[in-house]
């Protein structure tokens, strides 16, 4: 089975600073998607951003950002000009492209974002 | 385009209980998958349904079952309750479609606690 691994429990970050998150997986396949999920204290999953794995470019949205290394099974997500609204639990995602039709997710980080 | 709900959204049993919970899908979503979070614990895959049959099981005893009925909307059933079953349950719902594997959205949980 895949496995995904965050290795930050917690971070933190000041208000309007960047911070990233890292996550690492382990797999035998070649074509998978990675996600980032964030689950505020409400506790909503919600998609912050999604990779494909047959994509060398890096995934984009507005202020997240992904670093997809393939080779090293890493998939590390950048939050520029970080929010009050950003602070939540963050966990990364593994789903095949080809077999299974489950998520794999990493035990979460948690985000403090400091006014 | 209505999102994923869940009902309810707190419950108390006692061990040995059986549960019910539910779930309706996000408009013109055909697939929706079941994860129990522990606390503190990334989301652990449960089982999916598609077109109303099983689509895919995690690493959960045959005391976990569930359904999907025609309008997509689905059921998970928890018979002989256990104290680990206290969680908080996850439904999402994807779009399937032939060779393509959409992103799942996720509703906001029913918490169980199993005393």
């Amino acid at each position: 089975a895949q496995t995904v691994t965050q290795s930050q429990p917690e971070m933190s970050v000041q208000e309007a600073e960047t911070v990233t998150l890292s996550c690492t997986y382990d797999t035998s396949e070649s074509d998978y998607y990675l996600f980032w999920y964030k689950q505020p204290p409400s506790r909503q999953m919600i998609l912050v951003i999604r990779q494909e794995a047959y994509k060398q470019q890096n995934a984009t949205e507005n202020r997240f950002s992904v670093n997809f290394q393939k080779a090293a099974k890493s998939f590390s997500l950048k939050i520029s000009d970080s929010q009050l609204g950003d602070a939540a639990m963050y966990f990364c995602a593994y789903r095949s492209a080809n077999t299974g039709n489950q998520f794999y997710f990493g035990t979460g980080t948690s985000l403090t974002v400091i006014p | 385009e209505t999102g994923v709900t869940q009902s309810p959204t707190h419950l108390i049993k006692t061990r040995g209980q059986q549960v019910t919970l539910r779930c309706s899908s996000q408009s013109g979503h055909n697939t929706v998958s079941w994860y129990q979070q522990a606390l503190g614990q990334g989301p652990q895959f449960i089982f999916q349904y598609y077109r109303e049959e099983e689509n895919g099981r995690g690493n959960f005893p045959p005391r976990f079952s569930g359904l999907q009925f025609p309008n997509y909307s689905s059921e998970l059933n928890v018979n002989a309750l256990e104290l680990d079953d206290s969680a908080l349950y996850l439904c999402a719902s994807s779009l399937s479609r032939s060779g393509r594997k959409e992103t799942q959205y996720f509703g906001p949980g029913t918490r169980l606690l199993v005393l």
